[in-house]
């Protein structure tokens, strides 16, 4: 069936370094793509987001790559810091509306960030 | 303001029996949704509302309820609670795009 997955489940790196975290997804249709945090004991919160008419799209430290080629989607983190450490999901949205009202989320990556 | 807030945070049911999840949010978003989220895993949806008074089902809502008789409350119900309900539930609201999410329900049903 159609998911969305992610290739590592978990990814450590040096405090400074740069960061990637990938997500394939399934469904071609989808038009929406947006990367959550999640902390310890918190509920996610948004980073980034991408419209399928775009292949990247940057925020504050964080780029958003896109390939409808071969549906893959990832989060890259610039200077990465403790305060990264957390575990990101991928999600894209099956709904019609063109907003976020139906996610599908993927496992998620769990970053943890080394001093 | 308070954002998305949730009630309880922590609750421990017996098989059988009921509970509603309360879920507020103060930002005046149409949209609000219910997700669990089990172990190790990601988020999925059980119900999401465009509005109140209108409610539609997710990936997972099997065993669950849910209304919305006022922009600011999405209550989830469950009427007969299972072992497989035991999860995390997490409320959110968006006006569009960007999702802002409570804190968390821990459930556990024994």
């Amino acid at each position: 069936g159609e998911s969305v997955g992610l290739h590592l489940p978990t990814l450590s790196v040096q405090e400074g370094d740069n960061s990637i975290i990938n997500c394939a997804y399934s469904n071609s249709a989808s038009d929406y793509f947006i990367w959550y945090k999640q902390e310890s004991g918190k509920g996610p919160q948004f980073i980034i987001d991408i419209r399928s008419n775009m292949d990247k799209r940057q925020g504050q430290r964080v780029t958003v790559l896109l390939n409808k080629t071969v549906k893959h989607l990832s989060l890259q983190i610039a200077a990465t810091q403790p305060g990264d450490s957390a575990v990101y999901f991928c999600a894209e949205n099956r709904g019609s509306q063109g907003g976020s009202e139906k996610l599908v989320f993927g496992k998620g990556t769990k970053l943890t960030v080394n001093p | 303001n308070a954002g998305v807030t949730q009630t309880p945070k922590f609750r421990i049911l017996k098989i059988g029996q009921s509970m509603t999840l309360q879920c507020t949010q103060d930002m005046n978003h149409n949209y609000m949704y219910w997700y669990r989220q089990d172990p190790g895993m990601g988020l999925k949806l059980i119900y999401y509302s465009v509005g109140a008074g209108i409610t539609d089902k997710g990936e997972v809502p099997n065993g669950y309820n849910v209304s919305r008789s006022t922009t600011e409350d999405f209550p989830l119900r469950l009427e007969l609670a299972a072992p497989s309900q035991t999860s995390v539930y997490f409320c959110a609201s968006s006006s569009y795009n960007e999702q802002f999410f409570g804190p968390g329900t821990r459930l556990t049903v024994l």
